[in-house]
């Protein structure tokens, strides 16, 4: 079966660095994304790897690794702003979005 | 800038009622989806539609019935509730070009409790 897995919770200080972990078994790959999903709100795009390696965007970057079914997602200089669930989600053969259950980040003063 | 917009946000209603959730978007997107989201699992696909005209079941489907007779417009119909599709319902849209990555952009989400 296709699976995706991250931590439930990670607690991390405020102006901290943070790195969650994604690893994944799926039919395929055509792609993986991480979401922001605030409390009580909808998901946000954060990024997109197809290719191995880093991709930076201001203070959050993600990495992947296609031959170990693996990412993650570093928030660097973390705000309170940064307390939400990231989800994970791998874009299988059949171009379908498998989802990971999402961490949630607690970020404490 | 509306994006996609769902309705209602909220609602409460007793089982074995039909019940209807709307979702517009005006992004032009050709691929539209409907997602459930429960407590400690993933999103969940219920139904998706890449094209208006054209759906396909996803994940959960059951229960569930969708229509795509436009672009725009992706409604999502319980004909039967049952307390099991007690969720939050979101609905996404995406543009599933060759080009950019097809990255799904989210409604504000629609809770149902079904009693």
């Amino acid at each position: 079966g296709q699976n995706i897995d991250q931590p439930t919770e990670m607690t991390a200080t405020e102006g901290a660095i943070v790195q969650i972990n994604c690893t994944y078994q799926t039919s395929g790959f055509n792609g993986l994304f991480w979401y922001q999903q605030h409390a009580g709100e909808a998901p946000t795009f954060l990024s997109y790897n197809v290719l191995d390696g880093l991709e930076e965007k201001g203070r959050f970057s993600s990495f992947l690794s296609r031959s170990k079914g693996y990412s993650y997602l570093l928030l660097k200089e973390l705000q309170m702003k940064d307390s939400a669930s990231y989800l994970c989600a791998v874009r299988d053969s059949n171009y379908q979005l498998i989802w990971g259950a999402g961490t949630k980040l607690i970020i404490k003063p | 800038i509306a994006g996609i917009t769902q309705a209602p946000t909220s609602q409460i209603l007793a089982a074995g009622r039909r019940m209807t959730l709307r979702c517009t978007q005006d992004m032009r997107h050709n691929a539209m989806y409907w997602y459930r989201q429960d407590l400690g699992l993933g999103l969940r696909l219920i139904h998706y539609s890449n094209t208006a005209g054209t759906t396909g079941k996803g994940e959960v489907p059951d229960g569930y019935s969708v229509s795509r007779a436009n672009t725009d417009d992706f409604p999502l119909t319980l004909a039967s509730a049952v307390p099991s599709q007690t969720s939050v319902y979101f609905c996404a849209s995406s543009d599933s070009g060759t080009s950019g990555s097809g990255e799904l952009f989210f409604g504000e989400g629609s809770r149902l409790t079904v009693l």
